[in-house]
């Protein structure tokens, strides 16, 4: 399995900023996700990370407003830009690993924006 | 696209038995998984079914069934530290490999004294 580390855990951030949360895997993967979950509810995928090029947006998730890097193979960053309160959210960033390519989350970003 | 229903709520009482059930609607995937997830906390992974029939693991065991579109979690010997969110997820067949997960609308499981 695959030990995830995320940072910051939470922030309060006033609207019109941007946060960077960065997410940190003990061993190199293949794949990298970000997630987001509001509270009470179930997980939303944003993007696939992909390592050394762009990543891949599910729809509803552009570029501009969550703009992700993935440098290595350990090694993430999803930006929320120009927040608003509506993106108050939880995020959490994943790994695959393993034969069954098994999602190991992280303990997430808890984000108030005011 | 991918949908998969959950019940959104379901309570049961110590040393009980419990199933959780997933619905669902895709064009195809690679296989069902559950994760746990305590309020709070990040999800863990649970179980994986590839093909359809039960996998067993301790007092954990999960069922697929293809052709009914329908999985189910059981839970057994409930203990209070089982009271948590359970999700059910699928890696969907789409465009070549992916691994991304779709998740399920989530069960909050709460078991009582």
């Amino acid at each position: 399995s695959a030990v995830i580390s995320q940072k910051p855990s939470r922030d309060i951030c006033q609207r019109g900023t941007s946060l960077t949360i960065q997410c940190q895997v003990d061993s190199q993967v293949t794949m990298m996700f970000w997630y987001r979950q509001q509270p009470g509810q179930s997980l939303t995928l944003i993007a696939t990370a992909n390592q050394g090029s762009e990543a891949t947006y599910e729809s509803g998730f552009v570029i501009d407003k969550f703009p992700i890097s993935r440098p290595n193979l350990t090694f993430s960053t999803l930006t929320v830009s120009n927040m608003s309160p509506e993106d108050s959210s939880i995020y959490l960033c994943s790994a695959a690993g393993g034969p069954q390519e098994t999602q190991y989350f992280g303990p997430g970003t808890r984000l108030l924006v005011l | 696209g991918q949908s998969l229903e959950q019940p959104s709520e379901v309570t049961a009482v110590e040393g009980a038995i419990v199933q959780i059930n997933c619905t669902y609607q895709t064009s195809g995937f690679y296989g069902l998984s559950w994760y746990q997830q305590h309020d709070g906390g990040a999800p863990t992974f649970l179980s994986y079914n590839a093909l359809d029939g039960l996998e067993e693991t301790g007092r954990f065991s999960s069922f697929l069934s293809r052709s009914d579109s329908y999985g189910y979690l059981l839970l057994q010997e409930l203990q209070m530290k089982d009271s948590a969110s359970y999700f059910c997820a699928v890696r969907p067949r789409v465009g070549g490999a992916t691994n991304k997960l779709i998740f399920g609308t989530g069960t909050l499981l709460a078991v009582q004294p």
